[in-house]
């Protein structure tokens, strides 16, 4: 069964500064999805960011950009200029390209300090 | 506007009393889940449903029953609720195929077994 690994529990990092959240997976598959979702203190899931492995080029979405490496199954996130409102769990998930399994890392709490 | 929703918000209860927590999205959406988020562990699947009278067991069903008689509508029912099922809930939907399959998640669900 596919399994997704996040390696840091916590992070911090300083306002306007740059942080990186890792996140690996295992899986035999070879076409499938990867996401990141960003969970507030109000517990609402908010999806950040997506890839579809099928796709070389990395997926960005404003401060918010991955570095997908297939080969070594990995599925960073990086944000840039971070921000206060960025403090959040962020969750790694991985889907199935038949839909049926999602997967989720135990997450990752980043605290954004002013 | 297109949301997940989830009823009760909150709930406490005591062992072994049936309880039902509602799931509605109003995306005409093939696809719901639902997960229990548990601190460490992340978002851990309980029961999937492709499509109406389609239901699937995730990783973690013991003691949850769902059904999905419409397409709008996926409850999960505890009958017969006990103190390890005291867990965050999340219900979740998606399309079943295309690149936009991300799922949206409801509110959550905070239940307490006593």
């Amino acid at each position: 069964a596919q399994t997704v690994t996040q390696s840091q529990p916590e992070m911090s990092v300083q306002e306007a500064e740059t942080v990186t959240l890792s996140c690996t997976y295992d899986t035999s598959e070879s076409d499938y999805y990867l996401f990141w979702y960003k969970q507030p203190p109000s517990r609402q899931m908010i999806l950040v960011i997506r890839q579809e492995a099928y796709k070389q080029q990395n997926a960005t979405e404003n401060r918010f950009s991955v570095n997908f490496q297939k080969a070594a199954k990995s599925f960073s996130l990086k944000i840039s200029d971070s921000q206060l409102g960025d403090a959040a769990m962020y969750f790694c998930a991985y889907r199935s390209w038949n839909n049926n399994d999602m997967r989720f890392g135990a997450g990752t709490r980043l605290t954004v300090k002013p | 506007e297109a949301q997940v929703t989830q009823n009760p918000r909150y709930l406490i209860t005591v062992t072994g009393k049936k309880l039902t927590v509602t799931c509605s999205q109003n995306m005409n959406h093939e696809y719901m889940s639902w997960y229990r988020q548990d601190p460490g562990l992340g978002l851990r699947q309980i029961y999937y449903s492709m499509n109406v009278e389609v239901t699937d067991k995730g990783d973690v069903p013991e003691g949850y029953k769902v059904s999905r008689k419409e397409k709008r509508n996926f409850p999960l029912i505890l009958e017969s609720p006990s103190p390890n099922q005291t867990s965050l809930y999340f219900c979740a939907s998606s399309f079943v195929s295309g690149p936009y399959n991300e799922q949206f998640f409801g509110p959550g669900t905070r239940l307490t077994v006593l």
